[in-house]
Formats: structure tokens, C-alpha cells, sequence
């Protein structure tokens, strides 16, 4: 158990729909990370929370968005789901001395 | 903007042989370099990091990696490799965006280790 929590693990729905994902950071990490793993694009980076703040932004769909929550626990929604969207989606958290610790990943499959 | 390559998508090695996976870097300035693991089904797990110091970084599950700045390179090695360390690869460099504060980390495409017995 690395102490990031991503759930679901896996996820299955239909084109055109919204889900959303969800990760809780390990104790006392203040950042967040989106990532996104599929096979032709291989790992990219979505997007950057600082203790509730949008830091940094990498290829992310205008279809989705994140937030970060006071409790530190950040969610990453999805809508108007495409097929191209399935993917593995791991969330990561920062601690000190550059740590940077990674979920399990929610396997999303858009059928 | 940092950036990592992994020129080999495979590496394959007999059990008990030493393994190299190959990594090269690009960035402005000192480079912060990490390698993960990927096991199938599973999160990326760390091994190692560069930041400063030994050129020579030792890792988890007796992984190593030497830091060659003249040639760019951040390789991973093993002395005697392990059916068990089959899996996927990743090497990584800390990026950054500058007016924000913001940070990430860049992945290289990954290289598949498979060792066999």
C-alpha cells in the first residue's frame, strides 16, 4: 500500500457519459497529480493541485476537470466520455525530499 | 521543457545476468531523475532518484542506477537479474512551471524487461 487511495479501480461506462475519480493523497502530502496511461500516448500529465490550488497544467481535455478539496482529497471528473478516453488514470501525491508516490490507478473502459 | 528517452521498448536478459535499461536526459540546468516499476494491473512503484550527490544511486530490491552527466544518461542497472523483475520501466525526470510554482514529473516511454529463467 504506497498511502495514495484511488477509487474505483475500474470503471465501465457508455460513450457520452460523466464519471468521476477520486484520490486521496498520503498523509500530509499537499500535491496532487493527475496522470493518464493508454497505450499510443503512454504516460501524460494532466494536471497539478497545491493544498486546494491549480498549479500546473499538462495535456488535459477541456472535458475534463479536477478539483482539491480542504480535506486534500482530489477528484477528477470526466464527461462526454469517448472511446478514446479509456485509459488508466493514476493519481500521485509529493512529499518531502522529492517524493513522488502513486495510486493504484482507476482502469477506466468506455464502451 | 524537461525530457526523458528510453531508446529500447524491450530489454531482454536470462535470469541471473546483469540487466541495463538504457535512459537518456534533456533539461536546463540539474536534472532531478527517478526510475519507476510497473507491474501488470498495478501502480507505478519507485525505485530511485537522482538529485544530488553519488553519481551511483542505490534503489529498492537492489536496483542501482549511475548518473553520467557528460553523457546525459541515467541507466538502470541490476547485477543479477530476477524472473520476478519482469515488468514495465519508466524513467523520469522532475519538470517545471515556473510562475505558479508548478511541478510534474515527465515519463519516458517505458522499456519492458523480461527476464527469463
Amino acid at each position: 500500500d504506497s498511502g495514495v487511495t484511488q477509487t474505483p479501480k475500474h470503471l465501465i461506462t457508455a460513450t457520452g457519459q460523466r464519471v468521476t475519480l477520486r484520490c486521496s493523497p498520503r498523509s500530509g502530502d499537499l500535491s496532487v497529480y493527475w496522470y493518464q496511461q493508454s497505450l499510443d500516448q503512454g504516460l501524460q500529465f494532466l494536471i497539478q493541485y497545491y493544498n486546494g490550488e491549480e498549479r500546473a497544467k499538462g495535456n488535459i481535455l477541456e472535458r475534463f476537470s479536477a478539483q482539491q478539496f480542504p480535506d486534500l482529497h482530489s477528484e477528477l471528473n470526466l464527461s462526454s466520455l469517448e472511446l478514446g478516453d479509456s485509459a488508466l488514470y493514476f493519481c500521485a501525491s509529493l512529499g518531502l525530499g522529492y517524493g513522488y508516490t502513486f495510486g493504484s490507478g482507476t482502469r477506466l473502459t468506455v464502451v | 521543457a524537461q525530457s526523458v528517452a528510453q531508446p529500447e521498448d524491450q530489454v531482454n536478459v536470462a535470469e541471473g545476468n546483469p540487466l541495463t535499461v538504457k535512459c537518456t536526459y534533456s533539461v536546463s540546468g540539474n536534472p532531478y531523475l527517478f526510475w519507476y516499476v510497473q507491474y501488470p494491473n498495478r501502480g507505478l512503484q519507485f525505485l530511485l532518484k537522482y538529485i544530488t550527490g553519488d553519481n551511483l544511486v542505490k534503489g529498492s530490491y537492489g536496483f542501482e542506477a549511475e548518473f553520467n552527466k557528460s553523457q546525459t544518461s541515467f541507466h538502470l542497472k541490476k547485477p543479477s537479474a530476477l524472473v520476478s523483475d519482469s515488468a514495465l520501466y519508466f524513467c523520469a525526470v522532475r519538470d517545471y512551471f515556473g510562475n505558479n510554482a508548478g511541478n510534474m514529473l515527465t515519463f519516458g516511454g517505458g522499456t519492458r524487461l523480461m527476464v527469463k529463467p
